[in-house]
């Protein structure tokens, strides 16, 4: 089992919210990523990032922004929650040669109300 | 420019048969190649990874992929399905070089007792 946290695993939340999806991981991977995914659906990269200070937006235009401040932590914030956000989302962590998987997050499940 | 196809959505499959989820890829230079397994509510799971070597790579749970390049094929194989099988599979693939992997719509494995 890979060492890669979230919380909370579910969060209802009222339209206006800001809210902040944790991501932890304990085995100093460089490289962290954030996916949205529909429930039985695709995922969409939304961030990721290659070490400590770096952020890059992914595939999929998203409102949610993100920081990396230590190696370890990979916090998704939304100001403003909508119900557009509602979704799934998942953290994952990977080392920083191409060749290596990514470990995944049991994911954070958002509802907005 | 980098994809990933797989073209079914549902796969069923009698406990006990061989089962097969395909995948196709599309990459620049050699590919790395992944498949991960996704249970209800639950992030990823990684199975198996094709990097070089062997055309066929042996992973977790039983499964096997078949790494075949002049079909740019992966498909994902196992020779008794059981039914626990029965979850949402995805294929990903990185280019080398490449940034981040890409993944497929995914395949929704039942396995029928």
């Amino acid at each position: 089992e890979a060492d890669i946290y979230q919380t909370p695993r579910y969060l209802v939340i009222g339209t206006g919210k800001k809210i902040t999806l944790e991501c932890s991981q304990t085995m100093g991977h460089d490289k962290m990523y954030w996916y949205q995914q529909d429930p039985g659906m695709e995922l969409h990269l939304i961030h990721y990032s290659y070490g400590v200070n770096s952020t890059e937006k992914g595939d999929l235009s998203s409102e949610s922004t993100v920081s990396r401040i230590r190696t370890e932590h990979f916090p998704l914030t939304l100001e403003s929650a909508r119900p557009s956000h509602t979704s799934q989302y998942l953290c994952a962590s990977s080392p920083r040669q191409d060749s290596y998987e990514q470990y995944f997050g049991p994911g954070t499940r958002l509802t907005v109300t | 420019a980098q994809s990933v196809a797989q073209p079914e959505d549902q796969v069923n499959v009698a406990e006990g048969n061989p089962l097969t989820v395909k995948c196709t890829y599309s990459v620049s230079g050699n590919p790395y190649l992944f498949w991960y397994v996704q249970y209800p509510n639950r992030g990823l799971q990684f199975l198996l990874k094709y990097i070089t070597g062997d055309n066929l790579v042996k992973g977790s749970y039983g499964f096997e992929a078949e790494f075949n390049k002049s079909q740019t094929s992966f498909h994902l194989k196992k020779p008794s399905a059981l039914v626990s099988d029965s979850a949402l599979y995805f294929c990903a693939v990185r280019g080398t070089g490449a940034n981040n992997l890409f993944f497929g719509t995914g395949t929704r494995l039942t396995v029928i007792p």
